[in-house]
């Protein structure tokens, strides 16, 4: 089966510093997602980028997507203690239905 | 508000008892999914439903069984569950793009 892939698997930063995740995927997308996951609980969503985009800005959050290399990150600015979580970015494949693929995700820890 | 009710939250059983795990939501969405999740493999999904009555595999429906009866409630059934069905499943419901998700029942087959 398909599947995004998140890289790093885990990462720990300083409060202050900047946090840069990476997503591949394989199909063709018309959009992709990225959402947020507190330990064990469900997801959240953070923000969507449409495939004519190449990047996006929400709060301290900047999504950027290059659909030439099947791939998008996040990078979050001045990380606080509280963005540590999981991200997940989440595409949805066309072919042959609607399946919705999550990458395995980021595990962020920030540092206070 | 708008929300995604999962039930039980916690659930411990033996293999081969069935059990349903309950999903709803109130925002009328057309869209509605079970996942799982397991450490090292992110969210896999298990079924799907574009709509009343109309139900897709996921990724990994075997053992699996879902039904849509109504729009609100999208229940997940397990047959004869085994150990390897050990995990945390989500319910999540859209109606375009963004997806809410219910807060995951932690499921436990013994």
């Amino acid at each position: 089966s398909q599947q995004g892939e998140e890289d790093p698997q885990a990462l720990s930063i300083q409060e202050g510093e900047n946090a840069t995740m990476n997503c591949s995927y394989k199909t063709s997308i018309n959009n992709l997602q990225w959402y947020r996951q507190n330990s064990g609980r469900g997801l959240v969503h953070l923000i969507l980028i449409r495939s004519n985009e190449r990047e996006k800005h929400s709060g301290r959050l900047r999504v950027t997507l290059d659909t030439s290399k099947k791939s998008s990150s996040l990078l979050i600015t001045a990380s606080r203690a509280a963005d540590t979580a999981s991200y997940f970015c989440a595409t949805v494949d066309y072919t042959g239905g609607f399946k919705t693929i999550f990458g395995a995700g980021t595990r962020l820890f920030v540092k206070a | 508000e708008a929300q995604v009710t999962q039930n039980p939250r916690y659930l411990i059983t033996v293999t081969g008892k069935k059990l349903t795990v309950t999903c709803s939501q109130n925002m009328n969405h057309e869209y509605m999914s079970w996942y799982r999740q397991d450490p090292g493999l992110g969210l896999r999904q298990i079924y799907y439903s574009m709509n009343v009555e109309v139900t897709d595999k996921g990724d990994v429906p075997e053992g699996y069984k879902v039904s849509r009866k109504e729009k609100r409630n999208f229940p997940l059934i397990l047959e004869s569950p085994s150990p390897n069905q050990t995990s945390l499943y989500f319910c999540a419901s859209k109606q375009n793009t963004e997806a809410f998700f219910g807060q995951g029942t932690r499921l436990t087959v013994v």
